[in-house]
């Protein structure tokens, strides 16, 4: 089976940096992907990482290192509206196409 | 580009009554789409893969009796909650993953479902 984890909150102040970690376990791995959720919407993608290293998007940068089973997304320059809930999912290479996603975690910035 | 819709975006039915949910592709073809429930302040549980053309892939644990999929063509996916209970009552997301690509999904904005 598959076992993600990610911490549940974190609070930060605006301006400021996050680092928001998932580790998972998973038999076979192809592609971990980290999405952003406002309370009562849809998710919407944020990155996709399948090689190890770091991705950078603006703001937004993902980290992986599929060795250690880690992954982390750093939200920088934090804003008000960046205050959501943040999925770590991963794509097990024997599901296809289907992600199993991690708890969430709830990121609330304050002025 | 990459556009899921769903409809509708909110319904309250009656317990016993069913409910349709509908998720479209708007801009793109989707050979697979994906059924998720979500209660509040939890994550994403993925309910069904549902393929075009072919009899949907339902996970552990839910009744594909009750959740009825179908996926017509390549831009709709169907959502049938048959015989809804008030512990229905849950966000449902759909999502896309267009045909022949790798990468991610994209995620319609949701249908809460509200069973009284």
């Amino acid at each position: 089976g598959q076992n993600i984890d990610q911490p549940t909150e974190m609070t930060a102040t605006e301006g400021a940096i996050v680092q928001i970690n998932c580790t998972y376990q998973t038999s076979g791995f192809n592609g971990l992907f980290w999405y952003q959720q406002h309370a009562g919407e849809a998710p919407t993608f944020l990155s996709y990482n399948v090689l190890d290293g770091l991705e950078e998007k603006g703001r937004f940068s993902s980290f992986l290192s599929r060795s250690k089973g880690y992954s982390y997304l750093l939200l920088k320059e934090l804003q008000m509206k960046d205050s959501a809930s943040y999925l770590c999912a991963v794509r097990p290479r024997a599901a296809g196409n289907k992600l199993t996603f991690g708890g969430g975690t709830r990121v609330l910035v304050k002025p | 580009g990459a556009v899921v819709s769903q409809h509708p975006s909110w319904v309250i039915c009656k317990s016993g009554t069913s409910v349709k949910i509908e998720c479209r592709s708007l801009d793109f073809q989707a050979t697979t789409m994906f059924w998720y429930r979500q209660f509040p302040k939890q994550s994403l549980m993925l309910m069904a893969t549902s393929n075009e053309g072919s009899k949907a892939t339902y996970e552990q644990g839910v009744e594909k009796d009750k959740f009825l999929i179908n996926h017509a063509s390549l831009t709709l996916s169907t959502l049938t909650v048959t015989s809804a209970h008030p512990e229905d009552s849950s966000f449902y997301i759909c999502s896309a993953r267009p045909t022949g690509a790798l990468g991610e999904q994209y995620f319609g904005p949701g249908t809460r479902l509200t069973v009284t």
